[in-house]
């Protein structure tokens, strides 16, 4: 049961360059976020999926696209990497929130990939 | 105004020392309220709920007082195992988790 990873761990671009980030999850959770986090900002929703098929935006959506074709995966695109993208992105999964019983409110976190946009 | 707000810190204490964080909400719609853990170039974990009556775990005991939109954590007896960013967390009505920015805690030896 490997829980949630990410592939890459670290990349560097150049500014304008494409790259799509991967989650995957084997914990068989509806709900899948992205997030950024940048110091002094905490954690910041970019997209999240509730489910296969369907995405919708967060709080800081712009420059970024999603899908969610599986279940298990969620894959995160920037068409033309931005220095202001720099930063650490992690990948979450959660059942669907607010059901009955605490367990199902845990989100569970990939290790992280830091991206630099040069 | 942020949603969710916290003292960023850092708060250094000594060993064995007893330490409180707190937090505050804006959306008075937030249903479920929660600690996670970040260690220093880590994942966020849970650490744990925060439910209406308060709740203890081992160490650590969280508060909530829905009046005042407000979630405390305090730590009895630090250890350097402590050491680490606590975030404050809430699921508001549209059912999204939102992180407050975090308090860095350094136990000192």
């Amino acid at each position: 049961n490997a829980g949630v990873t990410q592939t890459p761990k670290f990349r560097v671009l150049k500014t304008g360059q494409s790259m799509t980030l991967l989650c995957a999850q084997d914990m068989n959770h509806e709900y899948m976020y992205w997030y950024r986090q940048d110091p002094g900002m905490g954690l910041r929703l970019i997209h999240y999926s509730v489910g296969e098929g369907t995405t919708a935006k967060g709080e800081v959506p712009d420059g970024y696209n999603v899908s969610r074709l599986k279940k298990q995966n969620f894959l995160l695109g920037l068409e033309s990497a931005a220095p202001s993208q720099t930063s650490v992105y992690f990948c979450a999964s959660s059942y669907a929130p607010l059901l009955a019983g605490s367990s199902y409110n845990e989100q569970f976190f990939g290790p992280g990939t830091r991206l630099t946009v040069l | 105004r942020k949603e969710v707000e916290q003292d960023p810190g850092p708060f250094n204490v000594p060993e064995g020392a007893t330490v409180a964080f707190n937090c505050t909400y804006s959306n008075s719609a937030s249903q479920s309220f929660f600690w996670y853990r970040q260690d220093c170039r880590k994942e966020p974990k849970l650490l744990m709920s925060v439910y209406s009556s308060g709740n203890e775990d081992g160490r650590f005991t969280a508060q909530l007082n829905r009046a005042s939109q407000y979630i405390s954590l305090l730590i009895r007896d630090s250890k350097l195992s402590d050491s680490a960013t606590y975030l404050c967390v809430v699921i508001n009505y549209g059912q999204n988790f939102v992180f407050g920015p975090g308090t860095r805690l350094s136990v000192l030896p």
